[in-house]
């Protein structure tokens, strides 16, 4: 399987910018890097997706290293409404029965 | 454009008894995933589907099966139901049409369906 690890939880005040790192070292060479969020009793919804180097969307951003064997989403100025659970995958939709999605990591966000 | 939708939103069943979820993937998209997803874990990859047939599945016994329909819409099965089989059961949809489909990892969830077994 495709293992990633990631903190199990952050704390965050408003407005403040979050970076949340995930290590993927046995990543293969066709893997792309893809983040979900999920709020409670709600299915993940994909945030951003990227190979190598940094991906930016207008919801975050997302740094590769060149080695490709860890990732870290940055939230630009988080509200309230980013409490939520933040998993990394790696893999691609052919052979996602090799990924898992761990147990993710639980930002809260404070006022 | 409809996204990704799932029924029922709850159910309840005995242990023993079978039960069948179904779900109706994005516009565009010809690939279902299932998963299921315990209290406070991540989502477990149960099976996917794609031209009607299984693709790839996980770690999971043969009491759960998948069927996908002509219109890309699926159903999953759980027979002989367990109380661990309780837990929020997410539907992915995605597509393995084109080249960039397929070296992409992006899917679309639906809002799950809430199984008790009791």
């Amino acid at each position: 399987l495709a293992k990633t690890t990631q903190p199990i939880s952050m704390d965050s005040y408003e407005g403040q910018e979050v970076n949340i790192t995930c290590s993927h070292n046995n990543i293969a060479t066709n893997d792309y890097i893809t983040w979900y969020q999920q709020f409670p009793s709600q299915g993940p919804r994909f945030i951003i997706q990227g190979y190598k180097t940094k991906v930016t969307n207008e919801v975050a951003s997302l740094f590769i290293p060149a080695d490709r064997k860890s990732s870290t989403l940055s939230l630009p100025r988080v509200s309230l409404s980013d409490t939520a659970v933040y998993y990394c995958l790696v893999g691609r939709n052919t052979n996602a029965g090799k990924s898992t999605f761990g147990d993710g990591t639980t930002l809260t966000v404070k006022p | 454009d409809a996204g990704v939708t799932q029924s029922p939103t709850h159910l309840i069943k005995t242990r023993g008894q079978q039960v069948t979820l179904r779900c109706s993937p994005k516009s565009g998209h010809d690939t279902v995933s299932w998963y299921q997803q315990a209290l406070g874990q991540g989502p477990q990859f149960i099976f996917q589907y794609y031209e009607e047939e299984e693709r790839q599945r996980g770690n999971f016994p043969d009491r759960f099966s998948g069927h996908q329909f002509p219109n890309y819409s699926s159903e999953l099965n759980v027979n002989a139901l367990l109380l661990g089989d309780s837990a929020l059961y997410l539907c992915a949809s995605s597509s393995l049409h084109g080249w960039s489909d397929r070296h992409s990892y992006e899917q679309y969830f639906g809002p799950g369906t809430r199984l008790t077994v009791t």
